[in-house]
């Protein structure tokens, strides 16, 4: 079975860091890309970063560029986002997401619950 | 950079009805060397993650009721959902994969 679980959520003030972490189980992790997708509260879904799955090929949404880093690794079968100069507009419940192929371009076919990420003074 | 919309933002159908939702993207996700439209969709319900139903716009995740349909190419997508349950309440979501992801603003789905 398919497990993805998210942590490292919490609530923080602006233009502090936050790093997330994702542990998968249950496929074969460095078989496939990854992604971080963020929906704040009532809004909609928006895709924030990708990594293949040999890292080789990373993309980011441009709302987060130059501010987060995705990372993983593929001995201990985790997926991580580095969030730094964190703002108000980064509230979100952060979900952790399996790509179905190995490109960043992809869909997603497993989903974690999330974590909540606060950004507040 | 591809711009996604979806229409209505939402709407009430009564049990049993056909729901059907459109998606439309600004520029083209079909790749013509192979054919295929990269276009998915997902169902959200209350308090859940997404739930991946329908790849390649018309191409039915494994376990997804036969209910759901997808169509379209090009530029613009229709997810039907041909008799509408109590369990359909959700948001539905397309999300072209041509680039860099991009899921479309929702389309919320109630009973009537």
């Amino acid at each position: 079975e398919v497990q993805l679980v998210e942590s490292g959520g919490g609530l923080v003030q602006p233009g502090r860091s936050l790093r997330l972490s994702c542990a998968a189980s249950g496929f074969t992790f460095d078989d496939y890309a990854m992604h971080w997708v963020r929906q704040a509260p009532g809004k909609g879904l928006e895709w924030v970063s990708g990594i293949s799955w040999n890292s080789g090929s990373i993309g980011y949404a441009d709302s987060v560029k130059g501010r987060f880093t995705i990372s993983r690794d593929n001995a201990k079968n985790s997926l991580y986002l580095q969030m730094n100069s964190l703002r108000a507009e980064d509230t979100a419940l952060y979900y952790c997401a399996k790509g179905q192929s190995i490109a960043v371009a992809g869909r997603m076919d497993y989903w974690g619950q999330g974590t909540l990420v606060t950004v507040s003074s | 950079d591809i711009v996604m919309t979806q229409s209505p933002d939402s709407l009430a159908v009564s049990l049993g009805e056909r729901a059907t939702i459109n998606c439309k993207s600004s520029q083209s996700v079909l790749y013509s060397s192979n054919n295929k439209n990269y276009l998915a969709w997902y169902q959200q319900k209350p308090g859940q993650p997404p739930k991946l139903l329908i790849y390649w716009a018309s191409t039915r995740e494994s376990g997804v009721p036969d209910r759901f349909s997808g169509s379209g190419s090009g530029t613009d997508f229709t997810l039907t959902i041909s008799s509408l349950q109590a369990e359909d309440v959700a948001v539905y979501y397309c999300q072209q994969y041509y680039s860099t992801p991009l899921f479309g603003p929702g389309t919320k789905v109630d009973i009537k």
